[in-house]
């Protein structure tokens, strides 16, 4: 069965500081990995995505991630955080139809 | 384009009550899944709908329902009320070609008391 871990519930940086979220998945095939963003009372929001093909994806805001295989990984990494991401962070990995299994979120918190 | 569309957006039932949500998904996209938010489940699949057709389904009880109509709008019934069932429902639509692609829309907020 397909399983999505977010090791940090909660993550604190500073303004302009870099970011890393970590996410590990449980998958039997090649998965197909997502992040999304949420802000308080809204949807969700596609990040970026991971299908097959180079392993570091870029996405919108600034953001990428990187497959790692050999871990079963896929970290979200930004150089320089802004206050406007403070927001809560799913990993999700999808693989049969449109199902997807997420992680239980991180929490970002900027610090000015 | 305009995005995914839930309505309405926040609802207040007491339990034994029923309840029907609505989606609109993406002009195009012919695949419905639905989502429940809760602060200790976190995001779980109920199910998907494609062309009418009920694709997937996550592990829910069936009171837990939900249809497609040919414009490819979805709706999501819960009958029965329980207090566990307050949670945020998120629909999320798919274009087709580019299955696992989920573009969300805002939820709905139930509340049961």
């Amino acid at each position: 069965a397909q399983s999505v871990t977010q090791p940090d519930i909660h993550i604190t940086v500073s303004e302009g500081a870099s970011l890393e979220l970590r996410c590990n998945y449980s998958y039997g095939a090649t998965p197909y990995l997502f992040w999304y963003v949420q802000s308080p009372g809204q949807g969700l929001q596609l990040l970026l995505k991971y299908f097959s093909g180079d392993t570091l994806v870029q996405g919108i805001k600034g953001f990428e991630a990187e497959f790692k295989r050999s871990q079963s990984s896929f970290n979200l990494r930004k150089p320089s955080v802004h206050w406007s991401d403070a927001a809560e962070y799913f990993c999700a990995v999808g693989g049969g139809g449109n199902k997807l299994v997420f992680g239980a979120g991180t929490i970002l918190r900027v610090k000015s | 384009k305009a995005g995914v569309t839930q309505t309405p957006r926040y609802l207040i039932k007491t339990r034994g009550q029923q309840v029907t949500l609505s989606c609109s998904p993406i002009s195009g996209h012919r695949s419905v899944s639905w989502y429940q938010q809760t602060p200790g489940q976190g995001l779980q699949f109920l199910f998907e709908y494609f062309s009418e057709t009920q694709r997937n389904k996550g592990n829910f009880p069936g009171r837990f329902s939900g249809r497609q109509f040919s414009n490819s709008r979805s709706e999501m019934n819960v009958s029965t009320l329980e207090l566990g069932d307050s949670a945020l429902y998120l629909c999320a639509s798919s274009p087709t070609g580019s299955e696992n692609i989920q573009y969300f829309g805002a939820g709905t907020r139930l509340s049961v008391l």
